[in-house]
């Protein structure tokens, strides 16, 4: 198994429909992320959680929001969806200095129509 | 703050040439430097990592990168290109202790062609 499982995979839905994606991770670390990848921006810093009760907004927070429902499992969700929050979604999770690296899931490419 | 700049959004190489793919960062602090790679379709795997050891960092699949403080640089070379280095690269930049964060560049897209 993977040490981070994203679900779902691919996912195309309507405008204003309330959509979460799921994070699940196996390497028992505290720390989780979200991250949005765009052609030409790299990736982008949605939300973050240090802990099970510590969760921060990153730099691009507004129209998502986040539940961290145990350390093991961090879920991104859009309230209502616009077409340009099509793009691919990360989920990565580090140890709880943060210096070693992230470990990503495979990404979730969701498309808003 | 921290930032990250990749020159180059696009590189393309001959297969056996050099792969150079550059990488300048920006920290008030001392950094903690990455490259990942990332294949079609694929998630992020990381490449190598400095983590202020030695400034010569080896890596996976015959990458690595030079540390430089005057330069503020982290280039990723690799001798001799192969196709199935085709992909996109993402430098990365983060900090020792409180919030802090991985920040990426923008990406560099190899391309290597024969």
């Amino acid at each position: 198994d993977a040490d981070v499982t994203q679900t779902p995979r691919n996912r195309i839905t309507k405008t204003g429909k309330r959509i979460m994606l799921e994070c699940s991770q196996t390497k028992g670390h505290d720390r989780m992320y979200w991250y949005r990848q765009d052609p030409g921006l790299g990736l982008r810093l949605i939300y973050y959680s240090f802990d099970v009760k510590d969760i921060n907004k990153g730099e691009i927070s507004d129209g998502y929001s986040v539940s961290r429902q145990a350390q093991a499992k961090f879920s991104l969700s859009l309230e209502s969806a616009i077409p340009n929050q099509t793009a691919l979604y990360f989920c990565a999770t580090s140890d709880s200095t943060g210096t070693y690296g992230y470990t990503f899931g495979s990404g979730t490419r969701l498309t808003v129509v | 703050a921290q930032s990250v700049t990749q020159l180059g959004s696009h590189v393309s190489v001959s297969e056996g040439a050099l792969v150079l793919l550059r990488c300048n960062y920006s920290s008030s602090v001392p950094p903690y430097l990455f490259w990942y790679v990332q294949y079609p379709n694929q998630g992020l795997q990381l490449l190598l990592k400095y983590t202020s050891a030695a400034t010569l960092v080896k890596g996976i699949n015959g990458f690595e990168a030079e540390f430089k403080k005057s330069e503020t640089s982290f280039h990723l070379t690799k001798p001799s290109a192969h196709m199935s280095d085709a992909a996109e690269y993402f430098c990365a930049v983060t900090f020792s202790g409180g919030y802090n964060k991985l920040i990426f560049g923008a990406g560099t897209r190899l391309a290597v062609h024969p």
